[in-house]
């Protein structure tokens, strides 16, 4: 089964640096997001992302983070001067279709420990 | 108001029973409706899509009632491998792309 692959799984930043996770989306889908959920709280929606551009964000995603498609396969998200706040499981998620009703699938994530 | 509210739980039933979660959310305008589960520190994973007239799939059967903003997930003869966290989870655009809005969650532990 096509999967959504994440790197690196775990990972320990010192407050005020910057970090990059890492996605694979499956490969025939164009769709791509990025989600967050903080220890003991509800998954919230960050980023969506198509043709190569943000089409949807939330007020989560300020100007600390950016994402980016540097090449065919991978989609990036970029933290810059991480806070405390920050520490959360970064989960990366894409789907064929962008409309209402379409299924995501989410990668295993990326576990975000900012110290 | 929150988006969508759940009933945290836990849930403790015994192996075969049958268990029902229930979740409201507050956009009337919200056009697709799944339940996710989730396991410890795992990524969300699609249950069932929501169907206005009511769907079933094997062991579990998902209602939906757009006038009450309510839905509801039932799982019959409940397995260990049912335990999980049940989200509730609501596209509240319709046409948007993927902006999921989650519930927090309803912690279901099967026992033996």
């Amino acid at each position: 089964e096509p999967e959504v692959t994440q790197t690196p799984s775990h990972q320990v930043t010192q407050m005020g640096q910057e970090v990059i996770l890492r996605c694979v989306p499956i490969s025939n889908h164009l769709y791509f997001y990025w989600y967050r959920q903080i220890l003991g709280q509800k998954v919230e929606f960050l980023v969506s992302f198509y043709n190569n551009e943000i089409s949807e964000k939330s007020e989560i995603f300020d100007d600390q983070f950016s994402v980016e498609r540097p090449d065919g396969s991978n989609f990036t998200l970029k933290i810059r001067s991480t806070k405390l706040e920050d520490s959360a499981m970064y989960f990366c998620a894409s789907s064929e279709a962008g409309e209402g009703g379409t299924v995501l699938t989410f990668g295993a994530g990326s576990r975000l420990t900012v110290l | 108001r929150k988006e969508v509210e759940q009933d945290p739980g836990p849930f403790n039933v015994p192996e075969g029973a049958t268990v029902a979660f229930n979740c409201t959310y507050s956009n009337s305008a919200s056009q697709s409706f799944f339940w996710y589960r989730q396991d410890c520190r795992k990524e969300p994973k699609l249950l069932m899509s929501v169907y206005s007239s009511g769907n079933e799939d094997g062991r579990f059967t998902a209602q939906l009632n757009r006038a009450s903003q309510y839905m509801s997930l039932l799982i019959r003869d409940s397995k260990l491998s049912d335990s999980a966290t049940y989200l509730c989870v609501v596209n509240p655009h319709g046409g948007s792309q993927g902006n999921l809005i989650f519930g927090k969650g309803t912690k279901l532990s099967v026992k033996p």
